[in-house]
């Protein structure tokens, strides 16, 4: 079974510049998790979809940050414009359902993202 | 709010040595809970969970039990080897989603 596919895998841009960042699923999960891993902590949510439906995003700084999954499989998370403090791992997750039922949420390997 | 707190790091251990990594939550409620491990240069990966109080989950030689009345889910491994070095992330369920421990880096030595 393919894992949760991300690209690209490192970025380096300048702050004010944009940035995309694609995830591809597993198959058949219909929720679907961007976090955001800055350097020595842990992972924390950006955003939470439900087939192309938006759970949860108070926490996406939505000024610079957008996300978005048209068709209920692949995503995008965009940046624009980068600021330095946005350096770190994008992390994308999936699931058949949601840890609420204990179910298991598989990682990609995540973008890593400089902005200097 | 909810959180997860978990031991600072580094932990640096000989081969062969008793791994202990102390995680506590809050919660309203019974979350489910989940240890994650990331190894150098990749992504997260689970290593175990428990979904109910009194629950034990297991894999790969590690193990945590969920306590309701210490709000504990501490990992153990009776003998650890150089390739569990990794970072190791304690996490809960909120509402549907994962709330993670800051991590706690594992450096076994030969």
């Amino acid at each position: 079974e393919a894992g949760v596919a991300q690209s690209p895998r490192y970025k380096i841009i300048e702050k004010r510049q944009s940035v995309a960042f694609w995830c591809n699923p597993i198959s058949g999960h219909a929720t679907l998790y961007w976090y955001q891993q800055i350097l020595g902590q842990g992972p924390k949510l950006l955003i939470q979809f439900q087939n192309n439906g938006v759970v949860d995003d108070s926490q996406l700084p939505k000024d610079r940050f957008s996300a978005e999954r048209l068709k209920g499989v692949d995503s995008t998370l965009k940046i624009q414009p980068a600021k330095l403090e946005d350096s770190a791992v994008y992390l994308c997750a999936s699931s058949q359902g949601t840890a609420a039922s204990g179910n298991t949420i598989y990682f990609g390997e995540g973008s890593w993202l400089t902005v200097v | 709010g909810d959180s997860v707190t978990q031991m600072e790091g580094p932990v640096t251990l000989s081969e062969e040595a008793f791994l202990t990594i102390n995680c506590t939550y809050t919660a309203t409620g019974y979350p489910s809970l989940f240890w994650y491990v990331q190894y150098p240069g990749e992504g997260l990966q689970l290593l175990l969970k428990a979904t109910k109080a009194d629950d034990k989950g297991s894999n790969k030689g590690f193990e945590a039990t969920y306590r309701k009345e210490t709000t504990s889910f501490h990992l153990e491994k009776g003998s650890v080897q150089v390739s569990d070095s990794a970072v190791y992330f304690c996490a809960r369920d909120s509402w549907g989603k994962l709330q993670f421990g800051a991590g706690t880096q594992v450096v076994v030595t030969p």
